[in-house]
């Protein structure tokens, strides 16, 4: 299968700071990739949807200042926590789809784990 | 939204035994994915199967899109099964994948 790879796997940062995620499609090429939340023994939940070269497409109740999202290549989306506070404290996934069409498999990076203290 | 209910929530196994878990999801989908996350909480793909069925070793999967189920199959369950097992649909138009709430799979030697 395909292989997303995400970076760092785990960050602690002060409240306050900002925190940068990667996520890289290694072995394809991802128009689109999806950034969800995990928190603790409850189930993923989309933030947003990432296009490479416009702007991300965030969930309802997702706040888009708060949660930058940038698709600069066809390979790398990037997501920044900004001014990060202990409630943004979660698991962050990212997802990348092999291919434009529907029906192609979704991939999923090793997840960062973001502790805000 | 759609809605994709997962059962159950929570099941204990003996080493050996089999066991099926379910998803139903309440519309039409284009996708359905199942995935085992492991205690690192890395996704792991298990299955695509929008439709029909498949078999990886012990593990098998059926979808019935036309009656908005899909069952993932464990036989001979092994303690590196478990893991939280979570089914995820991709509603019919659109390319996002929603999950449902997963079942929490403990496997006892």
């Amino acid at each position: 299968g395909a292989v997303v790879s995400q970076h760092p796997s785990w960050v602690i940062c002060k409240s306050g700071t900002s925190v940068k995620i990667e996520c890289r499609s290694l072995d394809f090429q991802a128009t689109t990739m999806f950034w969800y939340r995990q928190f603790p023994k409850q189930s993923l939940m989309l933030m947003a949807t990432s296009n490479e070269g416009s702007k991300a497409t965030y969930e309802q109740g997702v706040e888009k200042d708060k949660f930058l999202i940038n698709h600069a290549s066809l390979t790398l989306s990037t997501l920044t926590v900004t001014s990060a506070h202990p409630e943004d404290s979660s698991f962050y996934i990212c997802s990348a789809r092999g291919g434009t069409e529907l029906n192609t498999e979704a991939f999923f990076g090793q997840g960062t784990r973001l502790t805000v203290v | 939204g759609i809605q994709v209910e997962q059962s159950p929530p929570d099941l204990i196994l003996q080493e050996g035994a089999n066991s099926t878990l379910r998803c139903n999801f309440s519309d039409s989908v284009n996708n359905l994915q199942w995935f085992h996350q492991n205690p690192w909480g890395q996704l792991i793909n298990l299955f695509y199967i929008p439709s029909g069925t498949k078999q990886n070793g012990r593990l098998s999967a059926t979808t019935v899109a036309t009656e908005r189920y899909s069952l993932l199959y464990i036989s001979s369950s092994q303690t590196t099964d478990s893991g939280v097992y979570f089914c995820a649909v991709e509603p019919h138009s659109s390319y996002k994948l929603i999950f449902g709430s997963g079942t929490r799979l403990l496997v006892r030697p």
